[in-house]
């Protein structure tokens, strides 16, 4: 089983919905949670991180955080064409390891 | 400008041929990890290091080697390149794990 799991997708959305990306992760000691974004040809940057369970809203982006069922989602309002890219989410599960999911490579539709 | 930067960005290389690819930071960041990027596997992490001459294995060290003998620089060595090895690598840096990975341009190695 993979430390971190997402739906690599891609996932296509038009242009002002909602778009939703989620990632489960195994290990229940995890501490921090990040959503990166990469465009194609980039490297990562990163869009939100969060500690405790809950959302955390940052502009058009909300991160979720249930730990009880070990996911994290990131929620992106008012999709626009800029927002096409990979995104990542990333976990740190001890004191040295972050790991990293392959990615959901998400599509907005003019 | 606070960067990671990469050298090269764009190598290509022969079987057992050592080198080289550099990673330097100027924010003054304790934490910097190697990361390799391979289609339907994501960010893997190679070597880590929490401060100076402290590194340590990440997941798939496996041929590889860094050293970090100053607190802005970390090389990652491939003594004997294979063409497993063919792949886009990422420096990152941060002030600590719990913090914000800042990457580097990323160096794309193709070994024939």
């Amino acid at each position: 089983q993979k430390e971190v799991e997402q739906n690599s997708g891609p996932l296509s959305v038009p242009e002002g919905a909602i778009a939703s990306l989620n990632c489960t992760y195994s290990d229940r000691g995890s501490q921090s949670f990040f959503w990166y974004r990469q465009y194609s040809g980039k490297s990562p940057e990163l869009i939100m991180f969060i500690y405790s369970n809950g959302d955390k809203e940052d502009g058009r982006f909300t991160a979720q955080l249930n730990k009880a069922s070990q996911y994290v989602s990131l929620l992106i309002r008012d999709s626009q064409p800029s927002d096409s890219a990979t995104y990542l989410c990333a976990v740190q599960t001890g004191a040295n390891n972050l790991f990293f999911g392959t990615g959901t490579r998400l599509t907005v539709i003019p | 400008e606070a960067q990671v930067t990469q050298n090269p960005r764009y190598l290509i290389t022969v079987t057992g041929k050592k080198l080289t690819v550099t990673c330097s930071q100027n924010m003054n960041h304790e934490y910097m990890s190697w990361y390799r990027q391979d289609p339907g596997l994501g960010l893997r992490q190679i070597y880590y290091s929490m401060n100076v001459e402290v590194t340590d294995k990440g997941d798939v060290p496996e041929g590889y080697k860094v050293s970090r003998k100053e607190k802005r620089n970390f090389p990652l060595i491939l003594e004997s390149p294979s063409p497993n090895q063919t792949s886009l690598y990422f420096c990152a840096s941060s002030l600590g794990l719990s913090n914000e990975q800042f990457f580097g341009p990323g160096t794309r190695l193709t070994v024939l």
